[in-house]
């Protein structure tokens, strides 16, 4: 099956610019992460969604951070305006079910850097 | 929140040998999942092996084993027969029985030397 897709790969912004990144969901798979993984820590959740609900945005920085995930499948994470410690990789990843055995299937993720 | 602590920023082996890198995790639920992902320089998380707290018998896949000490919240990855593919950045994982996200922690650089 084909993975998750991610792009950009790379972007490279000024700080105040907005930016935005795209993720395309394995098929079928409900759920939908996004994490944030800044250089020399392990990622953390932004942001979930079941299906085109989100079920968990507690940790999504509400000011400068969106995210849709339109009928259900691709999803878009926006940051808007960036600052510089928003430079990090951006994880998307998808499951069929929320059964907490098993993991995600993650994207290559798309590398931030805000300067 | 759980927190998830390894203590090894950077590891090396022998190729053919075999290399443990440590997880230790804090959490006050009896009931969760731990996981031990790999990422490759092309940043991908790949799942290596996962481990049922309520289970005692140590899971296993292949090359790849865990040491789960539920006690002592412990949870290490042994790689046996250590090959050039193996080189990655290893983060260990917590996840709530109840919960829908990971705790990662801070990872673990091996290399593996020819």
């Amino acid at each position: 099956e084909a993975g998750v897709a991610q792009s950009p790969r790379y972007k490279i912004i000024e700080k105040r610019q907005s930016v935005a990144f795209w993720c395309n969901p394995i098929s079928g798979h409900a759920t939908l992460y996004w994490y944030q993984q800044i250089l020399g820590q392990g990622p953390k959740l932004l942001i979930q969604f079941q299906n085109n609900g989100v079920v968990d945005d507690s940790q999504l920085p509400k000011d400068r951070f969106s995210a849709e995930r339109l009928k259900g499948v691709d999803s878009t994470l926006k940051i808007q305006p960036a600052k510089l410690e928003d430079s990090a990789v951006y994880l998307c990843a998808s499951s069929k079910t929320v059964d907490p055995f098993y993991g995600y299937t993650f994207g290559s993720g798309t590398r931030l850097t805000v300067v | 929140a759980q927190t998830v602590t390894q203590s090894q920023p950077e590891m090396s082996v022998q190729e053919a040998e075999t290399v443990t890198l440590s997880c230790t995790y804090d959490t006050s639920e009896s009931d969760y999942y731990l996981f031990w992902y790999k990422q490759p320089p092309s940043r991908q998380m790949i799942l290596v092996i996962r481990q049922e707290a309520y289970k005692q018998q140590n899971a296993t896949e292949n090359r790849f084993s865990v040491n789960f000490q539920k006690a002592a919240k412990s949870f290490s990855l042994k790689i046996s027969d250590s090959q050039l593919g193996d080189a990655a950045m290893y983060f260990c994982a917590y996840r709530s029985a109840a919960g829908n996200q990971f705790y990662f922690g801070t990872g673990t650089s091996l290399t593996v030397i020819p």
